[in-house]
């Protein structure tokens, strides 16, 4: 079964350090992953995708093929990135039908 | 405004009444699924509908049933609830279900059964 993890329940940083959510997928295949966000209070919301090669609020992720890995990343946490952040990865599970599997979150909280 | 809509809200209810959550996108979107987020668990999918008339199992079905008669409308049913479905459920609409497709999320339906 495809598996997203997320080994870090809770991550706490202090404004200004840098930041690396960690996510690792199990898929034989091309992956697509993506990174979802969620704020307080807020639904969830796509934050970046790792097709579109894209820095989204100063955010990246590289796609590891090796590793099987998509961290997220910002080299400067700001306190508006306090959110639940979810990696995720899409796949074809037969014929047309295509499943997007959730990483479990990981909560970060970044301190003034 | 494109958007996911939900409805309730919030709904405590006690076990084995039946409900329906109800899921409608003005995107004219073909694929839409639900989620339940629990603590500790993350999102996990219900169902999901590739178009009208066409659904399937996601990874926790169990005790939940859908249908799609409407492109804009998937809604959740809980034949009869049990207090292990205590969970925020979303509903998400994409476009085709392609891999490259953004998932629009509805805001949540908070759910109690006592």
């Amino acid at each position: 079964a495809q598996r997203v993890t997320q080994p870090e329940k809770l991550l706490s940083v202090f404004k200004g350090a840098p930041v690396e959510l960690k996510c690792n997928y199990s898929y034989s295949g091309s992956p697509e992953l993506f990174w979802y966000v969620q704020y307080s209070r807020q639904r969830l919301q796509l934050l970046l995708r790792h097709i579109s090669r894209e820095s989204i609020k100063g955010f990246t992720a590289d796609l590891n093929k090796g590793e099987t890995s998509f961290h997220l990343k910002k080299p400067f946490a700001q306190e508006e990135d306090s959110a639940m952040y979810y990696c995720a990865h899409g796949f074809n599970s037969g014929g047309s039908n295509y499943k997007l599997t959730f990483g479990k979150g990981t909560l970060l909280t970044v301190n003034p | 405004e494109a958007q996911v809509t939900q409805n309730p809200r919030y709904l405590i209810t006690v076990t084995g009444k039946k409900l329906t959550v109800t899921c409608s996108q003005n995107m004219n979107h073909e694929y839409m699924s639900w989620y339940r987020q629990d603590p500790g668990l993350g999102l996990r999918q219900i169902y999901y509908s590739m178009n009208v008339e066409v659904t399937d199992k996601g990874d926790v079905p169990e005790g939940y049933k859908v249908s799609r008669k409407e492109k804009r409308n998937f809604p959740l049913i809980l034949e009869s609830p049990s207090p292990n479905q205590t969970s925020l459920y979303f509903c998400a609409s994409t476009p085709a279900g392609r891999g490259t497709d953004t998932q629009y999320f509805g805001p949540g339906t908070r759910l109690t059964v006592l």
